[in-house]
């Protein structure tokens, strides 16, 4: 099993340039998240999902979407890059059968310039 | 409110000494609370989780309800603790975690 997957592991981006980032699953997970952790300011939920074809938002919404369209997969786009945006993404999964543990991607280094 | 507070952001210690990570929480429920760790640029990973009551690479941690702490203990610290260190409260019915800001951890030599 690889558990949780993210690509790319490293992008420049221009700002107002857009992206989507891909987080991957093989561990039948219902719930899945999208975090942003910048120094002092630790681990910030972009948003969320409980269910393919469901979203919710986070703490740190704005200027992101998402979109879980098949269970295994997670989505996070930016649509307009700005350089608040500079940070490291990690994705998560959660099983829905209790335990409450999130396992975590490898994550992806995110520069805007 | 939910929020958990790790008041120190770093903590430094000698190879051999006794760490203590502190956390606390505030939660009006029954707590689920977690301790991960994320060493130098690799993903999170699960350390310890309160209702297990065991102990990985040698770390502790005690649900005070009392002092509403989860603290992570070691008696006797390795350059290879050396992370970040973050705990995690589940409060059940949002399917979410709240993070503390986390304490980076320096063993020294």
């Amino acid at each position: 099993n690889a558990g949780v997957t993210q690509t790319p592991k490293f992008r420049v981006l221009k700002t107002g340039q857009s992206m989507t980032l891909l987080c991957a699953q093989d561990m039948n997970h219902e719930y899945m998240y999208w975090y942003r952790q910048d120094p002092g300011m630790g681990l910030r939920l972009i948003h969320y999902s409980v269910g393919e074809g469901t979203t919710a938002k986070g703490e740190v919404p704005d200027g992101y979407n998402v979109s879980r369209l098949k269970k295994q997969n997670f989505l996070l786009g930016l649509e307009s890059a700005a350089p608040s945006q500079t940070s490291v993404y990690f994705c998560a999964s959660q099983g829905s059968g209790g335990g409450y543990e999130q396992y975590f991607g490898p994550g992806t280094r995110l520069t805007v310039t | 409110a939910q929020r958990v507070t790790q008041p120190e952001k770093l903590l430094s210690v000698f190879k051999g000494a006794p760490v203590e990570l502190k956390c606390n929480y505030s939660y009006s429920g029954s707590p689920e609370l977690f301790w991960y760790v994320q060493y130098s640029r690799q993903r999170l990973q699960l350390l310890l989780r309160h209702i297990s009551r065991e102990s990985i690479k040698g770390f502790t941690a005690d649900l005070n309800k009392g002092e509403t702490s989860f603290h992570l203990k070691k008696p006797f610290a390795q350059e290879e603790d050396s992370a970040m260190y973050y705990c995690a409260l589940y409060a059940g019915n949002n399917r979410k975690l709240i993070w503390g800001l986390g304490t980076s951890l320096a063993v020294n030599p």
